[in-house]
């Protein structure tokens, strides 16, 4: 099981260009969560999928919108980006709904200059 | 909203020593708490979640809800307990992650 995958590892873009980030979740898992970690923070919930639908979202705007398929991939797109979403960006799966232990991948590193 | 502060950003210990890292959480409902860890190079991990009572890797942590704390123990640390340690707590019909901003904890040799 290669667990958590997240691809790109690394992206660089420019202001106001639009990006997409893609996370496998861990075999057996159907719940994805999101978070960005800017540098010297910890982690801050973006927002989860479960059964294809946004269950959750934390306090982000609507340039953050992501989606879930029906394989329980998901991806988290962001428009319009500003300096300040150079971060890394981390995926999390759990299994059986939401309330179950999070697993993270590695993150995809997003720089914009 | 729930909100998780970890007070320390750097703490060093020497080989052997105990370590006390600090977590404070503020109350809200039931929330479940946990420690992840992130050793270099690799990804986040869960050390240990408050409800499993456990000890992993020599650490335990007792949930006070009168001090609404977590701190996490060791009493002899190992150079390879050097690692960011975040605690973060589960809100939300989610059970999202809150997580705190962290601690890196070095051991000397």
């Amino acid at each position: 099981d290669a667990g958590v995958t997240q691809s790109p590892t690394h992206l660089i873009k420019t202001r106001g260009q639009q990006v997409t980030l893609r996370c496998s979740p861990k075999s057996g898992h159907d719940t994805v969560s999101w978070y960005q970690q800017a540098l010297g923070q910890g982690p801050q919930f973006i927002f989860q999928y479960y059964e294809e639908e946004e269950r959750q979202r934390g306090n982000f705007p609507d340039r953050f919108s992501g989606h879930q398929f029906p394989n329980y991939s998901s991806e988290l797109n962001v428009n319009a980006l500003l300096l300040g979403d150079s971060a890394l960006y981390l995926c999390a799966s759990s299994p059986g709904g939401p309330g179950n232990i999070q697993y993270f991948g590695a993150g995809t590193r997003l720089s914009v200059l | 909203a729930q909100r998780v502060t970890q007070p320390e950003k750097l703490l060093s210990v020497f080989k052997g020593a105990p370590v006390e890292l600090k977590c404070n959480y503020s109350y809200s409902g039931s929330p479940e708490l946990f420690w992840y860890v992130q050793y270099s190079r690799q990804r986040l991990q869960l050390l240990l979640r408050h409800i499993s009572r456990e000890s992993i890797k020599g650490f335990t942590a007792d949930l006070n809800k009168g001090e609404t704390s977590f701190h996490l123990k060791k009493p002899f640390a190992q150079e390879e307990d050097s690692a960011m340690y975040y605690c973060a707590s589960t809100s939300g019909s989610a059970r999202q992650l809150t997580f705190g901003s962290g601690t890196q904890l070095t051991v000397l040799p």
